[in-house]
């Protein structure tokens, strides 16, 4: 299958601060798109979807751009607990709906 | 509560023997995954199934293999044939119509 491309980090930032995460993905025919949220030795858990209008949550917001294949997600007003590895993850109709995921982002944020 | 319960947490297994781990849901999804974790490494998908008694490999079947007699089970048999078995094994189901998975809390299978 074709590839998700993620910075692998790790982002070191300070509580408060606003970061930024990137992702490709290489399949046009791609069709949905998520950032999950993995703790260390725990099991993946959905985060948010992410729409071609972009969407909100809180304060999350993903962004996505078709003509370019690249997914981001933005955290403002960093917490610790939003330390984490954040995973990028497209859908392809030709793995049965199977999930396809980049090798995640790592984020710690320190006091 | 409905959910995925994988089981068990974490395995030992000696070379050359056979293991299966074990995967239920009762969220009445349709679909069933399974992937493997390595240190590092993003998920990689080993099998999926759509429906019962039908199921395809996904990109690295090798050494591994399925059964889907039940829409609430898909256990996965970790083979001699792999050769490199340690990792983190999950399982994931979708409802039909949906693509966001769940995942079971994982297996932790040791080669010693």
């Amino acid at each position: 299958r074709k590839e998700v491309e993620q910075d692998p980090g790790p982002f070191n930032v300070p509580e408060g601060a606003t970061v930024a995460f990137n992702c490709t993905y290489s399949n046009s025919a791609s069709q949905s798109f998520f950032w999950y949220r993995q703790d260390c030795r725990k099991e993946p858990k959905l985060l948010m979807s992410v729409y071609s209008s972009g969407n909100e949550d809180g304060r999350f917001t993903a962004q996505l751009n078709r003509a370019s294949q690249y997914i981001s997600l933005l955290i403002r007003d960093s917490k610790l607990s939003d330390s984490a590895t954040y995973l990028c993850v497209v859908n392809e109709l030709n793995s049965g709906y199977a999930l396809n995921f980049g090798k995640g982002t790592s984020l710690l944020v320190t006091p | 509560d409905g959910g995925i319960t994988q089981s068990p947490k974490y395995l030992f297994r000696k070379e050359g023997q056979n293991v299966t781990l074990s995967c239920e849901q009762n969220l009445n999804h349709d679909a069933m995954y399974w992937y493997r974790q390595d240190p590092g490494q993003g998920l990689r998908l080993i099998y999926y199934s759509q429906i019962v008694n039908d199921f395809q490999k996904g990109d690295i079947a090798e050494g591994y293999s399925v059964s889907r007699e039940k829409k609430e089970s898909f256990p996965l048999t970790v083979t001699s044939a792999q050769k490199n078995p340690t990792a983190f094994y999950l399982c994931a189901s979708t409802p039909a119509g949906r693509t966001e998975a769940f995942f079971g809390q994982g297996t932790r299978l040791t080669v010693v």
